[in-house]
Protein backbone atom coordinates (compact mmCIF):
# COMPACT_ATOMS: atom_id res chain seq x y z
CA UNK A 1 0.00 0.00 0.00
CA UNK A 2 0.65 3.53 -0.11
CA UNK A 3 3.04 5.09 2.89
CA UNK A 4 5.25 8.14 3.66
CA UNK A 5 8.34 8.21 4.87
CA UNK A 6 9.77 12.08 6.63
CA UNK A 7 12.69 13.07 8.94
CA UNK A 8 12.02 12.14 12.60
CA UNK A 9 12.57 15.23 14.85
CA UNK A 10 12.34 17.26 16.46
CA UNK A 11 14.38 20.12 14.37
CA UNK A 12 16.05 22.68 16.12
CA UNK A 13 17.22 25.73 14.29
CA UNK A 14 18.21 29.21 15.25
CA UNK A 15 16.19 32.16 13.34
CA UNK A 16 16.95 32.86 10.35
CA UNK A 17 18.88 29.17 9.75
CA UNK A 18 17.75 27.42 6.58
CA UNK A 19 15.09 24.13 6.66
CA UNK A 20 14.75 21.14 5.04
CA UNK A 21 12.40 18.61 6.44
CA UNK A 22 12.92 15.51 3.97
CA UNK A 23 9.90 13.18 2.84
CA UNK A 24 9.34 10.57 0.66
CA UNK A 25 6.69 8.19 -0.23
CA UNK A 26 5.70 4.93 -1.92
CA UNK A 27 2.58 5.08 -4.20
CA UNK A 28 1.25 2.81 -6.82
CA UNK A 29 -0.12 5.01 -9.08
CA UNK A 30 0.63 9.28 -9.26
CA UNK A 31 -0.20 11.07 -6.16
CA UNK A 32 -0.89 14.29 -4.98
CA UNK A 33 1.55 15.45 -2.91
CA UNK A 34 0.81 18.07 0.45
CA UNK A 35 2.65 19.27 3.51
CA UNK A 36 0.08 19.84 6.68
CA UNK A 37 1.33 21.90 9.27
CA UNK A 38 -0.01 21.58 12.72
CA UNK A 39 0.60 24.85 15.10
CA UNK A 40 0.90 24.38 18.61
CA UNK A 41 -2.75 23.92 20.11
CA UNK A 42 -4.28 24.15 16.60
CA UNK A 43 -5.78 21.59 14.06
CA UNK A 44 -3.95 20.55 10.36
CA UNK A 45 -3.69 23.50 8.25
CA UNK A 46 -2.78 23.01 4.84
CA UNK A 47 0.75 24.73 3.85
CA UNK A 48 1.31 23.82 0.04
CA UNK A 49 0.01 20.68 -2.65
CA UNK A 50 1.27 19.77 -5.81
CA UNK A 51 -0.27 17.59 -8.10
CA UNK A 52 1.96 16.27 -10.72
CA UNK A 53 5.76 15.66 -11.47
CA UNK A 54 7.76 18.64 -11.34
CA UNK A 55 5.05 20.83 -10.01
CA UNK A 56 6.24 23.34 -7.01
CA UNK A 57 4.06 24.03 -3.93
CA UNK A 58 4.66 27.43 -2.28
CA UNK A 59 3.36 29.42 0.58
CA UNK A 60 4.54 31.11 3.26
CA UNK A 61 7.74 30.94 2.01
CA UNK A 62 8.25 27.29 1.65
CA UNK A 63 8.70 25.56 -1.06
CA UNK A 64 8.22 21.62 -2.09
CA UNK A 65 9.31 20.18 -5.68
CA UNK A 66 7.10 16.88 -6.94
CA UNK A 67 9.97 14.93 -7.77
CA UNK A 68 8.76 11.58 -9.52
CA UNK A 69 12.43 10.24 -10.67
CA UNK A 70 13.25 10.21 -6.59
CA UNK A 71 9.93 10.21 -4.94
CA UNK A 72 10.24 12.76 -2.88
CA UNK A 73 8.82 15.60 -1.72
CA UNK A 74 11.11 17.82 0.58
CA UNK A 75 10.02 21.17 2.51
CA UNK A 76 12.21 23.98 2.09
CA UNK A 77 12.38 27.49 3.72
CA UNK A 78 15.81 29.67 3.04
CA UNK A 79 14.99 31.46 6.34
CA UNK A 80 12.91 29.99 9.36
CA UNK A 81 11.22 32.43 11.89
CA UNK A 82 9.91 31.47 15.55
CA UNK A 83 6.27 31.38 14.11
CA UNK A 84 7.35 28.32 12.02
CA UNK A 85 7.41 26.51 15.03
CA UNK A 86 5.13 23.70 14.46
CA UNK A 87 4.55 19.79 13.59
CA UNK A 88 4.85 19.28 9.84
CA UNK A 89 3.19 15.90 8.02
CA UNK A 90 3.83 15.05 4.69
CA UNK A 91 0.85 13.56 2.77
CA UNK A 92 -0.02 11.55 -0.28
CA UNK A 93 -3.35 11.28 -1.79
CA UNK A 94 -3.57 8.46 -4.62
CA UNK A 95 -6.01 9.70 -7.63
CA UNK A 96 -8.65 6.86 -6.66
CA UNK A 97 -11.67 9.55 -6.88
CA UNK A 98 -11.58 10.60 -3.82
CA UNK A 99 -8.90 11.96 -1.63
CA UNK A 100 -7.61 9.78 1.70
CA UNK A 101 -4.95 10.63 2.76
CA UNK A 102 -1.59 8.89 3.81
CA UNK A 103 0.43 11.12 6.55
CA UNK A 104 3.75 10.54 7.65
CA UNK A 105 4.33 10.46 11.45
CA UNK A 106 5.34 14.38 11.47
CA UNK A 107 8.08 16.34 12.25
CA UNK A 108 8.66 18.37 14.82
CA UNK A 109 10.57 21.98 14.12
CA UNK A 110 11.77 23.99 16.94
CA UNK A 111 12.87 27.52 16.28
CA UNK A 112 14.91 29.73 18.98
CA UNK A 113 15.10 33.93 18.74
CA UNK B 1 -16.96 31.24 6.94
CA UNK B 2 -17.16 28.73 9.69
CA UNK B 3 -14.96 26.10 9.28
CA UNK B 4 -14.91 22.28 10.57
CA UNK B 5 -15.99 21.98 13.64
CA UNK B 6 -16.08 18.94 16.01
CA UNK B 7 -17.06 18.26 19.68
CA UNK B 8 -16.38 17.11 22.61
CA UNK B 9 -13.01 18.66 22.47
CA UNK B 10 -11.89 16.69 24.92
CA UNK B 11 -13.85 13.48 26.47
CA UNK B 12 -12.53 11.27 29.13
CA UNK B 13 -14.24 7.69 29.49
CA UNK B 14 -14.30 4.57 31.43
CA UNK B 15 -12.74 1.33 29.58
CA UNK B 16 -15.45 -0.42 28.49
CA UNK B 17 -18.18 2.18 28.18
CA UNK B 18 -19.70 3.85 24.68
CA UNK B 19 -18.56 7.28 23.25
CA UNK B 20 -19.59 9.60 20.05
CA UNK B 21 -17.97 11.89 18.71
CA UNK B 22 -19.20 14.45 16.15
CA UNK B 23 -18.08 15.93 13.41
CA UNK B 24 -19.93 19.35 11.40
CA UNK B 25 -18.35 19.73 7.94
CA UNK B 26 -17.86 23.36 5.81
CA UNK B 27 -21.46 24.01 5.00
CA UNK B 28 -21.40 22.41 0.89
CA UNK B 29 -18.63 19.71 1.07
CA UNK B 30 -20.36 16.79 0.46
CA UNK B 31 -16.73 14.38 1.60
CA UNK B 32 -16.12 14.09 4.72
CA UNK B 33 -13.16 11.84 6.53
CA UNK B 34 -12.61 10.89 9.79
CA UNK B 35 -8.48 10.19 11.14
CA UNK B 36 -7.06 9.21 14.28
CA UNK B 37 -3.95 10.70 15.51
CA UNK B 38 -2.20 8.60 18.06
CA UNK B 39 1.46 8.88 19.58
CA UNK B 40 2.48 5.19 18.63
CA UNK B 41 0.74 5.35 15.02
CA UNK B 42 0.82 8.97 13.75
CA UNK B 43 -2.13 9.92 12.08
CA UNK B 44 -4.19 7.30 10.11
CA UNK B 45 -7.58 7.63 7.75
CA UNK B 46 -10.33 6.04 9.46
CA UNK B 47 -13.54 6.41 7.51
CA UNK B 48 -15.15 8.62 4.20
CA UNK B 49 -18.11 9.42 3.32
CA UNK B 50 -19.90 11.17 0.22
CA UNK B 51 -22.85 12.37 0.71
CA UNK B 52 -24.44 9.96 3.00
CA UNK B 53 -22.59 6.74 1.83
CA UNK B 54 -19.57 5.52 3.11
CA UNK B 55 -17.76 3.56 0.08
CA UNK B 56 -14.48 3.30 2.00
CA UNK B 57 -14.51 2.18 5.48
CA UNK B 58 -11.12 0.10 5.17
CA UNK B 59 -9.23 2.55 8.61
CA UNK B 60 -11.98 1.50 10.87
CA UNK B 61 -10.03 -0.84 13.37
CA UNK B 62 -12.66 -3.04 14.60
CA UNK B 63 -15.83 -3.67 14.55
CA UNK B 64 -16.15 -1.81 18.23
CA UNK B 65 -15.99 1.75 15.54
CA UNK B 66 -18.68 2.62 13.83
CA UNK B 67 -20.04 6.21 11.85
CA UNK B 68 -22.56 7.58 10.16
CA UNK B 69 -23.61 10.58 8.25
CA UNK B 70 -27.26 12.10 8.07
CA UNK B 71 -28.44 14.55 5.57
CA UNK B 72 -25.10 14.62 3.58
CA UNK B 73 -23.62 17.19 6.74
CA UNK B 74 -23.22 15.91 10.40
CA UNK B 75 -21.54 12.82 11.01
CA UNK B 76 -21.17 10.83 13.98
CA UNK B 77 -17.94 9.04 14.79
CA UNK B 78 -19.05 5.96 17.55
CA UNK B 79 -16.67 3.68 19.46
CA UNK B 80 -18.55 1.06 21.76
CA UNK B 81 -17.02 -0.76 24.66
CA UNK B 82 -13.84 1.63 24.93
CA UNK B 83 -10.42 0.03 25.18
CA UNK B 84 -7.14 1.78 26.44
CA UNK B 85 -5.72 1.44 23.14
CA UNK B 86 -8.76 3.82 21.70
CA UNK B 87 -7.00 6.98 23.19
CA UNK B 88 -5.90 9.53 20.51
CA UNK B 89 -7.16 12.75 18.95
CA UNK B 90 -10.55 11.91 16.33
CA UNK B 91 -9.68 14.11 13.61
CA UNK B 92 -12.55 14.74 11.07
CA UNK B 93 -11.73 16.61 7.58
CA UNK B 94 -14.41 17.46 4.72
CA UNK B 95 -13.70 18.84 1.21
CA UNK B 96 -15.65 19.38 -2.08
CA UNK B 97 -16.27 16.06 -4.09
CA UNK B 98 -13.19 15.38 -6.36
CA UNK B 99 -11.16 18.39 -4.56
CA UNK B 100 -7.62 17.29 -3.10
CA UNK B 101 -7.66 19.92 -0.28
CA UNK B 102 -9.30 18.68 2.72
CA UNK B 103 -10.20 21.17 5.64
CA UNK B 104 -9.58 19.73 9.09
CA UNK B 105 -10.94 20.32 12.15
CA UNK B 106 -9.55 21.05 15.84
CA UNK B 107 -10.36 17.23 16.54
CA UNK B 108 -11.81 15.57 19.71
CA UNK B 109 -9.32 14.40 22.05
CA UNK B 110 -9.99 10.85 23.30
CA UNK B 111 -8.74 9.62 26.55
CA UNK B 112 -9.86 6.05 28.07
CA UNK B 113 -9.07 5.57 31.40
Amino acid sequence: GDSVTQMEGPVTLSEEACLTINCTYTATGYPSLFWYVQYPGEGLQLLLKATKADDKGSNKGFEATYRKETTSFHLEKGSVQVSDSAVYFCALSDRSGYSTLTFGKGTMLLVSP
Amino acid sequence: GAGVSQSPSNKVTEKGKDVELRCDPISGHTALYWYRQSLGQGLEFLIYFQGNSAPDKSGLPSDRFSAERTGGSVSTLTIQRTQQEDSAVYLCASSFEGSYEQYFGPGTRLTVT
